[in-house]
C-alpha cells in the first residue's frame, strides 16, 4: 500500500527567507509524487509532480521539489518565501487505482 | 478554460436529514473523483468514476452515502442520513483519464456542517 507522511504540522519562515515542507513516502514501484496548496475556503490547487527524470522538479509561484529516492523523500522548497505563500500544503501519491493519497498537511506561515 | 464547478458551498443540516451534492468536471474529463476533506485532516477518498463506471468505492460508507455520474458528466453525492462525523468538506476533483499521470483538478469544495 502506498502512503506518504508530513512530519511537520505547522512550519514557520520570515519573509525572503528559504522554506521547506517535508514529506516522505512509501510505495512499491515507481512513485508519482505531487504537491498541493490550500487557501483558506478554496480547493486544492496544482503546484508539481514528479513522475521520472531530473530529481529536481520546477513547479508554479516559484516552488520547487526534490525527489530523493535513498531518502523517500519529496521536500518541497522556495528559495525565498512571500507573505501569500501562507497557506496548507499536501504531499500526495498517485495509487495504483490512479487516484491521490493525501498525507495531514502541513500549514505554512510567512512572518513578514 | 472552465474549472470544476461544485453546488452548494455551503450547507447546513440537522443530523438524520439529508443532502446532495453536485459536480461538473471541466469538459472531456473522464475521471471523476469525491474526495472527505475533515478539518485537520488531508483529504479522502470517497469514489472515483471513470466515464460513469465505478473504478473505486471502497472507502464510501455505503450505508449512508451514495454516489452517481449519469451519462458519464455531471454527478451527484447524497447522504442520507446524516450523522454529526459528515461534517466537512467534500471536494470534487476530475482529470483527463485515469490511466494517465497528470494531476487532479479540484473544485472549491462543498463544506456541511451537520448539527
Amino acid at each position: 500500500a502506498q502512503s506518504v507522511a508530513q512530519p511537520e504540522d505547522q512550519v514557520n519562515v520570515a519573509e525572503g527567507n528559504p522554506l521547506t515542507v517535508k514529506c516522505t513516502y512509501s510505495v512499491s514501484g515507481n512513485p508519482y509524487l505531487f504537491w498541493y496548496v490550500q487557501y483558506p475556503n478554496r480547493g486544492l490547487q496544482f503546484l508539481l509532480k514528479y513522475i521520472t527524470g531530473d530529481n529536481l522538479v520546477k513547479g508554479s509561484y516559484g516552488f520547487e521539489a526534490e525527489f530523493n529516492k535513498s531518502q523517500t523523500s519529496f521536500h518541497l522548497k522556495k528559495p525565498s518565501a512571500l507573505v501569500s505563500d501562507s497557506a496548507l500544503y499536501f504531499c500526495a501519491v498517485k495509487s495504483r487505482a490512479n487516484n491521490l493519497f493525501f498525507g495531514t498537511g502541513t500549514r505554512l506561515t510567512v512572518i513578514p | 478554460e472552465a474549472g470544476v464547478a461544485q453546488s452548494p458551498r455551503y450547507k447546513i443540516i440537522e443530523k438524520r436529514q439529508s443532502v446532495a451534492f453536485w459536480c461538473n468536471p471541466i469538459s472531456g474529463h473522464a475521471t471523476l473523483y469525491w474526495y472527505q476533506q475533515i478539518l485537520g485532516q488531508g483529504p479522502k477518498l470517497l469514489i472515483q468514476f471513470q466515464n460513469n463506471g465505478v473504478v473505486d468505492d471502497s472507502q464510501l460508507p455505503k450505508d449512508r452515502f451514495s454516489a452517481e455520474r449519469l451519462k458519464g458528466v455531471d454527478s451527484t453525492l447524497k447522504i442520507q442520513p446524516a450523522k454529526l462525523e459528515d461534517s466537512a468538506v467534500y471536494l470534487c476533483a476530475s482529470s483527463l483519464a485515469a490511466g494517465n499521470t497528470g494531476e487532479l483538478f479540484f473544485g472549491e469544495g462543498s463544506r456541511l456542517t451537520v448539527l
